[in-house]
């Protein structure tokens, strides 16, 4: 069965630092990944995806993300940080077969400091 | 262009009454999903349905709970006799079609049990 693991709980960083929020899935065949953002009392606002080609994707308000096969990863950048970032992020790998539907890690709560 | 609709945004149930939730799926999405988040906790998948007919149910509790998607109307999710634990966001999903698309989330109803 396919899994996500987002290592980090809570992340602290700084108004204009970078960002990076780590992503592992498992997954049997060739995984579609997607990063999802989740304002206080909020839906999920999709962020970017992975189906296949190019293994850095670009996604709205200047995040980004590197499929790595051998690492089993799909991490989340950003170059610099806004105070309007701070939210909880998902991570989630669809499961394409018979019954699509999304496995989301636990996520991580981004907290920015002015 | 609207997105996913989900409606009560809240809901208040005592103890033993029902909740129903509805989900209108993006124009032209014929699959839908529901998903539950606890408190501090992932979204976990709950059911999946086409228009009369539900795909994959195996995140559904096996007793109070049930959903469809009928022919003509928004997609149901009913929770009947609710008890405290019930208390969570539940999300309503939609896609065009199964088995690789993205997956579009509605705002999410709260349903709190006093």
């Amino acid at each position: 069965a396919q899994s996500v693991t987002q290592p980090d709980i809570h992340i602290t960083v700084s108004e204009g630092a970078s960002l990076e929020l780590r992503c592992n899935y498992s997954y049997g065949a060739t995984p579609y990944l997607f990063w999802y953002v989740q304002s206080p009392g909020q839906g999920l606002q999709l962020l970017l995806k992975y189906f296949s080609g190019d293994t850095l994707v670009q996604g709205i308000k200047g995040f980004e993300a590197e499929f790595k096969r051998s690492q089993s990863s799909f991490n989340l950048r950003k170059p610099s940080v806004h105070w309007s970032d701070a939210a909880e992020y998902f991570c989630a790998v669809l499961n394409t077969g018979t019954a699509s539907k999304l496995t989301f890690g636990t996520g991580t709560r981004l907290q920015v400091t002015l | 262009n609207a997105g996913v609709m989900q409606n009560p945004r809240h809901l208040v149930r005592r103890r033993g009454q029902e909740a129903r939730l509805r989900c209108s799926p993006m124009k032209g999405h014929s699959h839908v999903y529901w998903y539950r988040q606890l408190p501090e906790e992932g979204l976990k998948f709950m059911v999946y349905l086409q228009k009369e007919n539900i795909i994959d149910e195996s995140g559904m509790p096996k007793e109070r709970f049930s959903a469809e998607f009928p022919k003509e109307g928004p997609s149901i999710l009913r929770i009947q006799q609710v008890v405290r634990g019930d208390s969570a966001a539940y999300f309503c999903a939609s896609s065009p079609q199964g088995g690789g698309n993205t997956i579009y989330f509605g705002e999410g109803s709260w349903l709190t049990v006093v």
